[in-house]
């Protein structure tokens, strides 16, 4: 069964960059896109944005200008990076397999404040 | 985008008995290669979002057979014939066929 586990750290200041790493297990990250997700507190779903395992990505167009996702296969990974980030951008981050997001990790909150 | 509307925001239900949740999108939500790529996904108090049905009535391995998935073009349900108390949680629909995908702002179930 393919694991999922996001990493990275939990508060950010403002105007700084977010970085997020997903380690998947259990599987290997090629011959699949790769999605992260973020849920602010008490709120929906929102789709940031997926890579597929050779690099080719599509972003959230209400994000596109501070999101950069990337992929290292060598080591099963995925990442995402969100600059300028603000109070808005306070959620739980989740990475997930596929499109329609049939995995997830379990989460991550990350909490933007100074 | 697409949006999704879900109904009603708050489902009390009896142990036994069923439950309905209704998700409607703005736009029609066949894919290019004949696909509909509507899911739903159930979230547990403190949990991660696990994917219950794609593609509108497809159950995912493990997924007990009480849940069912119905509809077409902008109208979708989902089903549960018999709540039991580990169906509580939010529920939410979610379109995968026009990018920026999204979800409805979810259902929350909860045991009368």
């Amino acid at each position: 069964q393919v694991q999922l586990q996001e990493s990275g750290p939990g508060l950010v200041k403002p105007s700084e960059t977010l970085s997020l790493t997903c380690t998947v297990s259990g599987g290997s990250i090629s011959s699949y896109y790769w999605s992260w997700i973020r849920q602010p507190p008490g709120k929906g779903l929102e789709w940031i944005g997926y890579i597929y395992y050779s690099g080719s990505t599509n972003y959230n167009p209400s994000l596109k200008s501070r999101v950069t996702i990337s992929v290292d296969t060598s080591k099963n990974q995925f990442s995402l990076k969100l600059s300028s980030v603000t109070a808005a951008d306070t959620a739980v981050y989740y990475c997930a397999r596929g499109l329609q997001s049939v995995y997830w990790g379990q989460g991550t909150l990350v909490t933007v404040s100074s | 985008d697409v949006v999704m509307t879900q109904s009603p925001v708050s489902l009390p239900v009896t142990l036994g008995q069923p439950a309905s949740i209704s998700c409607r999108s703005s736009q029609g939500l066949v894919y290019s290669d004949g696909n509909t790529f509507l899911n739903w996904f159930q979230q547990r108090p403190g949990q991660s979002p696990r994917r219950l049905i794609y593609k509108v009535s497809n159950r995912d391995s493990g997924v007990p057979d009480r849940f069912s998935g119905s509809g077409s073009g902008t109208e979708f349900t989902l089903t549960i014939s018999r709540v039991e108390a580990e169906d509580v949680g939010i529920y939410y629909c979610m379109q995968g066929t026009h990018w920026p995908f999204n979800s409805g702002p979810g259902t929350r179930v909860d045991i009368e």
